[in-house]
């Protein structure tokens, strides 16, 4: 499977604080992307990183690649109540396909 | 407003029969996308299609079928085949070519009762 794979699998922390994550796959990919979710609702894209990049910046969030370790990470900085959800990478290569991991959830605590 | 309209949002289905969801978009995207999400579970991709009147199957197509006959739209049957198909199901679109994002539906839960 191509797919990424989150870790970790969930993450709790204070508002304020910084929160990390990363995700892992397996063959060369065109690009990676990084999408968050609240419950029970649609897909919101954050981030596309392409594999000749190693960095970028979004407003509060930091994704990095590197290609040579198969990895890639998503910072959120100083956390609000409102990143509380679900963040999923997803890996593209040479087809059409966007394949997902399971997806890391996001508790921000007041 | 521009985007991509999934409906019904809650659909309760009886064992045996087909049902259909819609998924139509108005962002004239070339590919548009079915995924499937069982709770606490990643995306698996059940089918696409990249062009009108042309679609391939994902990693999970037995029991569903798909057409796509218009631009803008690209409905998915969930049949009687599929033995689990309760699940949140979200369509999503996006430009043609891999190094583009795609866009996703606000999904569709189904029931199967």
């Amino acid at each position: 499977s191509q797919q990424g794979e989150e870790d970790p699998q969930a993450l709790s922390i204070q508002e304020g604080e910084n929160a990390t994550m990363n995700c892992s796959y397996k063959t060369s990919i065109n690009n990676l992307q990084w999408y968050r979710q609240n419950s029970g609702r649609g897909l919101v894209h954050l981030i596309l990183i392409r594999s000749n990049e190693r960095e970028k910046h979004s407003g509060r969030l930091r994704v990095t690649l590197d290609t040579s370790k198969k990895s890639s990470s998503l910072l959120i900085t100083a956390s609000r109540a409102a990143d509380t959800a679900s963040y999923f990478c997803a890996t593209r290569w040479s087809d059409y396909k966007l394949s997902f991991g399971a997806g890391t959830t996001v508790t921000v605590r007041a | 407003d521009g985007g991509i309209t999934q409906s019904p949002k809650y659909l309760f289905r009886k064992e045996g029969q087909n049902v259909t969801l819609s998924c139509e978009q108005n962002l004239n995207h070339d590919a548009m996308y079915w995924y499937r999400q069982d709770p606490g579970q990643g995306l698996r991709l059940i089918y696409y299609s990249q062009i009108v009147n042309d679609f391939q199957k994902g990693d999970i197509a037995e029991g569903y079928s798909v057409s796509r006959e218009k631009k803008e739209s690209f409905p998915l049957t969930v049949t009687s085949a599929q033995k689990n198909p309760t699940a949140f199901y979200l369509c999503a679109s996006g430009p043609f070519g891999p190094g583009n994002t795609i866009y996703f539906g606000e999904g569709s839960w189904l029931t199967v009762v």
